[in-house]
């Protein structure tokens, strides 16, 4: 089983829709929780940081729910310029800060 | 500010031949990691160090070899390229453990013929 699970994809929605990616991490020691973003032959980005209390940046809300080893990201109102590959990403404890990548969900957002 | 440079960005090797990829970044970063993504796959570690002079091996390491002689440099090496290491690879630098402070250069795009 991958340490990290994301929904397949290609997501593709019109503009304004609102979306959701799941993922599923299998390590309960994970620590820190990420979702990158990465465009087409691109290096990945840091799109948020994801914490358990759920936090928001502006159209984008994370959620953790540690219980079932869950992350959520939500995208609201979507635009063209969200057309990208977005990536759960966790770190373990005490392993050196090492990223660990789910496969990643493209999402294509049409007009 | 250069960030976390790459270098070559593009490169074609033959099966057999051997090379090196360069990772340099200004930022005095204490930790380095290898990635390589292949086409629907998330990134995969292939090597990391927590300080110069220190290496480690990540998820995919079988094939390569990498030296930190230096603080800023992690070099990621393919001692006989096989096709199969036809990638794109990923460095990154990091200030700490945190996963917060993650930069990564912009790829280097390897093919093996």
């Amino acid at each position: 089983r991958k340490e990290v699970e994301q929904d397949p994809g290609p997501f593709n929605v019109p503009e304004g829709a609102t979306v959701a990616f799941n993922c599923t991490y299998s390590n309960s020691a994970s620590q820190s929780f990420f979702w990158y973003r990465q465009d087409c032959r691109k290096e990945p980005k840091l799109l948020m940081s994801v914490y358990s209390s759920g936090n928001e940046d502006g159209r984008f809300t994370a959620q953790l729910n540690r219980a079932s080893q869950y992350i959520s990201l939500l995208i609201r109102d979507s635009k063209l310029s969200d057309s990208a590959t977005y990536l759960c990403v966790v770190t373990l404890y005490n392993q050196g800060g090492k990223l660990i990548f789910g496969q990643g969900t493209e999402l294509s957002v049409k007009p | 500010n250069a960030g976390v440079t790459q270098t070559p960005k593009f490169r074609v090797l033959k099966t057999g031949q051997s090379m090196t990829l360069l990772c340099a970044q200004d930022m005095n970063h204490e930790y380095m990691y290898w990635y390589r993504q292949d086409p629907g796959m998330g990134l995969r570690l292939i090597h990391y160090s927590v300080g110069e002079g220190t290496t480690a091996k990540g998820e995919v390491p079988d094939g390569y070899n990498v030296s930190r002689l230096k603080k800023q440099n992690f070099l990621l090496g393919l001692e006989s390229a096989a096709p199969s290491q036809t990638s794109v690879y990923f460095c990154a630098s990091s200030y700490d453990s945190s996963g917060n402070t993650i930069y990564f250069g912009e790829g280097s795009w390897l093919t093996v013929v």
